[in-house]
């Protein structure tokens, strides 16, 4: 099953917009929520991650919003520019198996001129 | 630092063939996983390792064996290679998956015919 949900699969935003992309979780267990970004053909790469302890936190034009009772997280991307056109990944990590980073399904993110 | 090296960075395998996709990082890094990525499906982890001589099994290990005998090599062994691991498998290191999180390799694209 998937422990970690994420939505919309794709999006398309006008340069300036202010794409949001959600992630929902499962197990409580979970205790660290990091965001990656891809770029075509590159392995992916860690944008900017949160605790559950900490309801929001900012990195230049990217914000994680965390909302801990209901179990869903959220990446704001600031004034978008075509060059943020790539796809994202949210993530969790914790509980038993600490070696272990679970991936949502991807946001293929276009932001047009 | 080459950072995590994959090779090879394209594969062609018939129907039962075996093979190995191989992976070495040259940062000391404890963590090390294998993720295969597909469309709509995200990054599923396939194995992971948190030291030299422990591995642990992720989301789809059917098909797949992995060893960690070195802190630097974790190779990912396809034991009969069946056309629904046509992929794109992504190898990644971490000194520390709550601090720097991943470093992933540039991937490997891996038909099977």
């Amino acid at each position: 099953q998937q422990q970690v949900k994420q939505s919309p699969q794709s999006l398309i935003v006008q340069k300036g917009g202010i794409p949001i992309i959600n992630c929902a979780y499962e197990n409580t267990a979970f205790d660290y929520f990091p965001w990656y970004q891809q770029f075509p053909g590159k392995g992916p790469a860690l944008l900017i991650a949160i605790r559950p302890d900490v309801s929001e936190k900012k990195e230049g034009r990217f914000t994680i919003s965390f909302n801990k009772s209901a179990k869903q997280f959220s990446l704001h991307i600031m004034d978008s520019q075509p060059g943020d056109s790539a796809t994202y990944f949210c993530a969790a990590i914790g509980g038993t198996s600490y070696g272990k980073l679970t991936f949502g399904q991807g946001t293929i993110l276009t932001v047009h001129p | 630092n080459a950072g995590v090296t994959q090779t090879p960075k394209f594969q062609v395998l018939k129907t039962g063939q075996s093979m190995t996709l191989q992976c070495a990082q040259d940062m000391n890094h404890e963590y090390m996983s294998w993720y295969r990525q597909d469309p709509g499906m995200g990054l599923r982890l396939i194995h992971y390792s948190v030291g030299a001589g422990i591995t642990d099994q992720g989301e789809v290990p059917n098909g797949y064996n992995v060893s960690r005998s070195t802190t630097e090599d974790f190779p990912l062994r396809l034991l009969s290679a069946a056309p629904s691991q046509t992929s794109v498998y992504f190898c990644a290191s971490s000194y520390s998956l709550r601090v720097g999180g991943y470093t992933f390799g540039s991937g490997t694209r891996l038909t099977v015919v």
